[in-house]
């Protein structure tokens, strides 16, 4: 089957640096796909990466090791509003069968 | 730029009642559609795509039900509404191609009761 790993929740600190790691096992991987979701709203694109290494963009950096089935959200300088719920998606299929499965999120709490 | 909406934004509905929630896209033609429920506390639970007028794929069976009667417009439809039809409803459109980035509208909240 298809399935996606992260962590339910994070604590970190303002100005801290911290990573959210994401694992998955699907078939017809071709992308991982990073939202950031605040409470109440509608979840907002991050990152997406389809090759093995770090795509880095402001203080946030992702990463993909397609041999491991890993990825991991690097954020730097943490602020307040970062509290959020961070999604990890991997991209499946081809053609018009192509569709994201989604992990079910990690809560990130930024604390003063 | 492209933009999607959804209405409405809160929805109260007594159990037994139909649904409708209507979604459309500006400024893209020939989107690819998507409907998802984000349970309290859950993931994004993926209920229908489409890829083109009257293409609609089911992921889940239940009792809903989408159409795409226009390019950019999606409805997601139930004749009878569940208690477990609560949740929060996202539409969202990808580009036709091979990145396949997802942009969600600001969803509608239902609440059955």
């Amino acid at each position: 089957g298809q399935n996606i790993d992260q962590p339910t929740e994070m604590t970190a600190t303002e100005g801290a640096i911290v990573q959210i790691n994401c694992t998955y096992q699907t078939s017809g991987f071709n992308g991982l796909f990073w939202y950031q979701q605040h409470a109440g709203e509608a979840p907002t694109f991050l990152s997406y990466n389809v090759l093995d290494g770090l795509e880095e963009k402001g203080r946030f950096s992702s990463f993909l090791s397609r041999s491991k089935g890993y990825s991991y959200l690097l954020l730097k300088e943490l602020q307040m509003k970062d509290s959020a719920s961070y999604l990890c998606a991997a991209r499946v299929g081809a053609g018009n069968n192509r569709k994201l499965i989604w992990g079910l999120g990690t809560s990130l709490a930024v604390n003063p | 730029s492209q933009t999607i909406h959804q209405w409405p934004a809160t929805l109260v509905q007594p159990v037994g009642s139909p649904l409708s929630l209507e979604c459309t896209v500006e400024g893209t033609s020939n989107p690819n559609l998507y409907w998802y429920r984000q349970a309290a506390g859950r993931g994004l639970q993926l209920l229908f795509y489409s890829v083109g007028i009257g293409q609609i794929s089911s992921e889940v069976p239940q009792n809903l039900s989408a159409s795409r009667p226009q390019d950019r417009q999606f409805i997601l439809s139930s004749k009878k509404l569940l208690l477990s039809d609560s949740g929060f409803y996202l539409c969202a459109w990808s580009p036709a191609g091979v990145r396949y980035e997802q942009f969600f509208g600001p969803g509608t909240r239902l609440t059955v009761l």
